[in-house]
């Protein structure tokens, strides 16, 4: 069975402070897909990122990093400098291959004060 | 490219009654899924259509129902309301190739707010 655990559950920070979310996945599958959803209040997730199991380039987009690590069965998300537009929940999602549902975890929600 | 689409965005309804939800997915994506946001369970998966086909379904009782047609829109009908369906749901597409060995990216329409009496 598939698992994500997003162990903070509020984190709130000053603009332009950096801050990581982090995301711990389970899974027996070798091929899975990780990623990154934003959530603002409007209620949409928004894709972020998405890795497959095989890709254990960092990447950067902007002021959003991703770093994962298949040792530690982690996928964190980093954003830089962060901004009050940058306010909302923000989840981490699991999917093996195939016919299997997405997994999400609870979700982190970050506030950032002006 | 228009985005997924979910109507109505709000409902009112009270126990004992149906509702029907209606999705629109990205055009020419051919899966759509179903998730239901509490504030208590989090993002659950309600079940996914391929090719007018109920190809996975979560843990969720019979209450909850949905279908889709030959375009790709789905809707997703809840019988017998309980005030615990009180919820946000969600639906996504995604292209899906239909195979086994890819898996495409979910993009997520805004949303129904259900709130049952």
């Amino acid at each position: 069975a598939q698992k994500v655990t997003q162990a903070q559950t509020e984190i709130s920070v000053v603009e332009k402070e950096d801050v990581t979310l982090d995301c711990v996945y389970e899974t027996r599958d070798t091929t899975y897909y990780l990623f990154w959803y934003k959530q603002p209040p409007s209620g949409e997730l928004v894709f972020l990122i998405r890795r497959n199991s095989f890709d254990e380039q960092n990447e950067i987009s902007g002021r959003y990093s991703w770093n994962f690590q298949k040792s530690t069965s982690s996928f964190n998300f980093t954003i830089t400098a962060s901004q009050v537009v940058d306010s909302a929940v923000y989840f981490c999602a699991l999917k093996a291959s195939g016919n299997t549902p997405l997994v999400f975890g609870k979700g982190t929600r970050l506030s950032v004060i002006a | 490219k228009a985005g997924v689409t979910q109507t109505p965005r709000y409902l009112i309804k009270t126990r004992g009654q149906q509702v029907t939800l209606s999705c629109s997915p990205i055009s020419g994506h051919r899966s759509v899924s179903w998730y239901q946001q509490t504030p208590g369970q989090g993002l659950q998966f309600l079940f996914e259509y391929f090719s007018e086909t109920q190809r996975n379904k979560g843990n969720f009782p019979g209450r909850f129902s949905g279908r889709q047609f030959s375009n790709s829109r789905s809707e997703m009908n809840v019988s017998t309301l309980e005030l615990g369906d009180s919820a946000l749901y969600l639906c996504a597409s995604s292209l899906n190739s239909g195979t086994n060995t890819y898996t495409d990216t979910q993009y997520f329409g805004p949303g129904t707010r259900l709130t049952v009496l």
